[in-house]
């Protein structure tokens, strides 16, 4: 049972370059998140996905688009990467939306050059 | 909106030792509040998590209180093991609107042999 499958781990671009993170669940669960980690800040929520067919912005969500491609399977898009978005980007699922436990994945470490 | 405060961002004890950690919250109706331990170049791992209802909850060496009254809510760590050492953060979601979670900005404890 791998629980949250984040892909790739490390990936470094160049200004203005795009890419997908992937992230794949198998908990069955409805609810999905991307987060971003930065030192001293704690995780930030970009955007999050309540149900399949549905998604919605979170705190931090501009030069960002998500995906919610099925049930399992959760994208994060940078259309054009910025030195700003430096930073470790973490998905997690849960149950249902709301107050319940989150499982999240080992993160993606992204650095913009 | 919700705001989570966490104190303190370094704490240094002895093998066997007692840590304890601490996190106050604005919104007085929020009503779930998880750890989370992250270990290095790992995502977030819920270690315990306790509900407005209840007032404490053990789990072996871990226990959290949560003071609705002070709007505050502490984990409890007896018995340290080098293997304690981490970064543990709290969260809280907000009892209104969206539930999302609202992290603090953890605390990096380093258990010492």
């Amino acid at each position: 049972n791998a629980g949250v499958t984040q892909t790739p781990k490390f990936q470094v671009l160049k200004t203005g370059q795009s890419m997908t993170l992937q992230c794949a669940q198998d908990m069955n669960h409805n609810s999905m998140y991307w987060y971003r980690q930065d030192p001293g800040m704690g995780l930030r929520l970009i955007y999050y996905s309540a149900s399949e067919g549905t998604t919605d912005k979170g705190e931090v969500p501009n030069g960002y688009n998500v995906s919610r491609l099925n049930k399992r399977e959760f994208s994060l898009r940078l259309e054009s990467a910025a030195p700003s978005q430096t930073s470790v980007y973490f998905c997690a699922s849960s149950t249902v939306i709301g107050n319940q436990p989150q499982h999240f994945g080992d993160g993606t470490r992204l650095s913009i050059l | 909106g919700e705001n989570v405060e966490q104190h303190p961002s370094t704490l240094s004890v002895q093998e066997g030792d007692s840590a304890v950690i601490k996190c106050t919250y604005s919104d007085s109706a929020s009503n779930y509040f998880p750890w989370y331990k992250q270990e290095l170049g790992k995502g977030p791992q819920l270690i315990i998590d306790i509900r407005s209802n209840v007032g404490e909850k053990k789990d072996q060496r871990i226990a959290v209180t949560l003071n609705k009254t002070a709007k505050h809510f502490s984990l409890h760590i007896t018995e340290t093991q080098p293997e304690d050492s981490a970064v543990y953060f709290c969260a809280a979601t907000p009892g209104t609107g969206f539930q999302k979670l609202v992290f603090g900005t953890g605390t990096r404890l380093l258990v010492s042999p």
